[in-house]
């Protein structure tokens, strides 16, 4: 089975503008949360989709959004980008078939830098 | 709130020494834990889970982590570590159902020298 690809792999933006990160889960997972990672800041989590819902949301301005497609791909949305939000995206995705005993399988990230 | 303190920002071993990485986490009721790896500028990759059972777990690339309820610990440790488990290690604890989600640790950053 393939893994998590995640697109772009890298991404330059300039204070001010959007970006829309792409990602695509393991085939037949149905959960996707998304996640920022920095230096200062560590791994922090920013939302979770599940079936085209959000079921869950960290504690991010609502300048980041996201959404889920009927397929479980998923994107993210960043408006009115600041410096303080170069980071490394990370997706993640799970099966969630259980009562929560789940594994999140990681992608390579989205390197976002903004200048 | 669930929580996970890795003590060490950062660790340096020789090769072919022996490794243990410290976690402490903080949960509500019995916890789901974990175990990542990332090198850099790559996504994290799972090295090993707990999910109930056996408190001694193996993972992939000769990991192994033992749960202990008492300490609210999850070590992670490996007999002999080779120049390329040098990455960034990180501890994890919770549940994916509902509204519940992952806490990670800030992480621990191995070095290894020859």
């Amino acid at each position: 089975k393939a893994g998590v690809t995640q697109t772009p792999r890298y991404l330059i933006k300039t204070r001010g503008q959007q970006v829309t990160l792409s990602c695509s889960p393991i085939s037949g997972h149905r959960s996707v949360s998304w996640y920022q990672q920095t230096p200062g800041q560590g791994l922090q989590f920013l939302f979770e989709y599940f079936s085209e819902t959000q079921r869950n949301k960290g504690n991010f301005p609502g300048r980041f959004s996201g959404r889920q497609f009927s397929n479980s791909r998923s994107e993210m949305n960043v408006s009115t980008l600041e410096l303080g939000d170069s980071a490394l995206y990370l997706c993640a995705s799970s099966a969630t078939i259980g009562q929560g005993e789940e594994t999140q399988y990681f992608g390579p990230g989205t390197r976002l830098l903004v200048l | 709130a669930q929580s996970v303190t890795q003590p060490d920002i950062h660790i340096t071993v020789s090769e072919g020494a022996s490794l243990e990485l410290r976690c402490n986490y903080s949960y509500g009721a019995t916890p789901y834990l974990f175990w990542y790896v990332q090198s850099p500028g790559q996504g994290l990759q799972l090295l090993l889970k707990y999910f109930s059972g056996d408190t001694l777990v193996q993972g992939i690339k000769g990991f192994e982590a033992e749960f202990k309820r008492s300490q609210s610990s999850f070590n992670l440790r490996k007999p002999s570590v080779h120049w390329s488990d040098a990455a960034e290690y990180f501890c994890a604890v919770g549940k994916l159902f509902g509204n519940e989600k992952l806490t990670f640790g800030t992480g621990t950053r191995l070095t290894i020298i020859p």
